[in-house]
């Protein structure tokens, strides 16, 4: 069964300081990992997603991360936080078992302080 | 253009009542999906259809049904409203299912529903 887990619910970085959100997952066949932001009282945006090409993904607003399969990971980073960085995120994982489901993290709450 | 168009945006109804969320995406996409989003921001999803078809069907009370006129929209219909339902429900489609790569979801903004 494919499942994922984010390390952090909540996670506070100062302004200009590099952001790490930690995802860990578990698929049974080769994954599609995705990352996801919710601004407050919207829906949900892609930032990257992985799917068995280069496993460095360069995503939107100077988002990434890097697909580890020995370490069963796929952690988004940012050099620098931005105010309007603040947000849920939430890492998802969709294998191809033919579940046809995309399994959503709890999410991790974004807080940066000025 | 809005891809993923739910409506309402926000509804506050009483229990018992019987209410509709309607969905449309105008991206070509096959496949088509529900999810609730609780308090806590746990996202679980309800329902999907591939073409019209259902093909997921999550342990959601039969009160919960939902209808996909054209693989341009699904709308999710709630009888019998209960505090319970209170959550945000997301509409979503992505191109189509079991492909080899894995296929972006492309959500609605979000229907918040608040029973009183």
């Amino acid at each position: 069964a494919q499942s994922v887990t984010q390390l952090d619910s909540h996670v506070s970085v100062s302004e200009g300081t590099p952001v790490l959100l930690r995802c860990n997952y578990s698929s049974s066949y080769s994954p599609s990992l995705f990352w996801y932001v919710q601004h407050p009282n919207k829906g949900l945006q892609l930032l990257l997603k992985y799917t068995s090409a280069a496993t460095l993904v360069k995503g939107i607003n100077g988002f990434e991360a890097e697909f580890k399969k020995s370490e069963t990971s796929f952690h988004l980073t940012k050099p620098s936080a931005h105010m309007s960085d603040a947000a849920e995120y939430f890492c998802v994982v969709s294998d191809l078992s033919g579940t046809y489901k995309y399994i959503f993290g709890t999410g991790t709450r974004l807080k940066v302080l000025a | 253009d809005t891809a993923v168009s739910q409506t309402p945006k926000y509804l506050v109804t009483q229990m018992g009542n019987d209410k509709s969320i309607k969905c449309e995406q105008n991206l070509g996409h096959d496949t088509m999906y529900w999810y609730k989003q609780d308090s806590k921001k746990f996202l679980k999803i309800m329902f999907s259809y591939n073409n019209k078809e259902l093909i997921i069907n999550e342990t959601v009370p039969n009160r919960f049904s939902p209808k996909s006129p054209d693989k341009a929209h699904l709308n999710l219909h709630i009888n019998s409203l209960e505090l319970g339902d209170s959550a945000v429900y997301f509409c979503a489609s992505s191109q189509k299912i079991g492909a080899n790569s894995g296929n972006t979801i492309y959500f609605g903004e979000g229907s918040w529903l608040t029973v009183v």
